[in-house]
């Protein structure tokens, strides 16, 4: 069974930068073809695309995030981690991380974590 | 960016109804066309990838089509359980842009 789970702060301030973690169980991020990426739902509205993350350390930015955005991951703990520096309000959200096993780029998700961003 | 358009934005409808939802592109984007189901305070499912391949374990009244610039997400004899919003993506272009949903409410 494959499942994900994301961890981090609930609550951060204006500027301060977010760090979150998905821990992914029952699928190897070693794996050819797998990637993990991120995903945020600010409440009531849509679903906006983040950062990607693949197997063999390609990464992919959102190009209106780029710039405070850094995906990263950590074969040996089966963890991504997303940094997003200078935090404002506009981006409190519902933070996912996603995998992808090669068939959309969001095959399975975690059940994600509500960051707010308030001082 | 590609924006992706999905209509109606809200619908509502009866068990055992066919529902239609589209989706379109901005540009082509060949078949690289996602669906999800999100049920309110839940994380999103996937249901279909390119464009017309239902993900395992999705029953198969959910059925989607298209190519290019036109796609469509079709609920046949629509179960109390498929009250969603479903939301369009498109994996084609950096960035992976979603449409903006489409509410199924019961009549």
């Amino acid at each position: 069974q494959i499942t994900l789970k994301e961890s981090g702060p609930t609550l951060v301030k204006p500027t301060q930068t977010l760090t979150l973690t998905c821990t992914v169980s029952g699928f190897s991020l070693s794996t050819s073809g797998v990637g993990v990426g991120w995903i945020r739902q600010p409440p009531g509205k849509a679903l906006e695309w983040l950062a990607l993350i693949y197997w063999d350390d390609d990464k992919r930015y959102s190009p209106s995030l780029k710039n405070r955005l850094t995906i990263t991951r950590d074969t040996s703990k089966n963890e991504v981690v997303l940094t997003m520096t200078n935090m404002d309000p506009v981006d409190t959200a519902t933070y996912y991380c996603a995998l992808t096993a090669g068939y959309s780029l969001m095959d399975y998700w975690g059940q994600g974590t509500l960051v707010t961003v308030s001082s | 960016d590609i924006q992706m358009t999905q209509s109606p934005s809200s619908l509502s409808a009866s068990v055992g109804d066919t529902v239609t939802i589209t989706c379109r592109a901005s540009q082509g984007i060949n078949s690289y066309l996602a669906w999800f189901q999100q049920k309110p305070g839940k994380a999103p499912k996937s249901l279909i990838y390119a464009a017309s391949n239902l993900q395992g374990g999705v029953p198969s009244r959910f059925s989607g089509s298209g190519s290019g610039t036109d796609f469509t997400l079709t609920i046949s004899s629509l179960q109390p359980e498929d009250f969603a919003t479903y939301y369009c993506q498109q994996y084609n272009n950096n960035p992976y842009t979603f449409g903006g949903g489409t509410k199924v409410e019961i009549k």
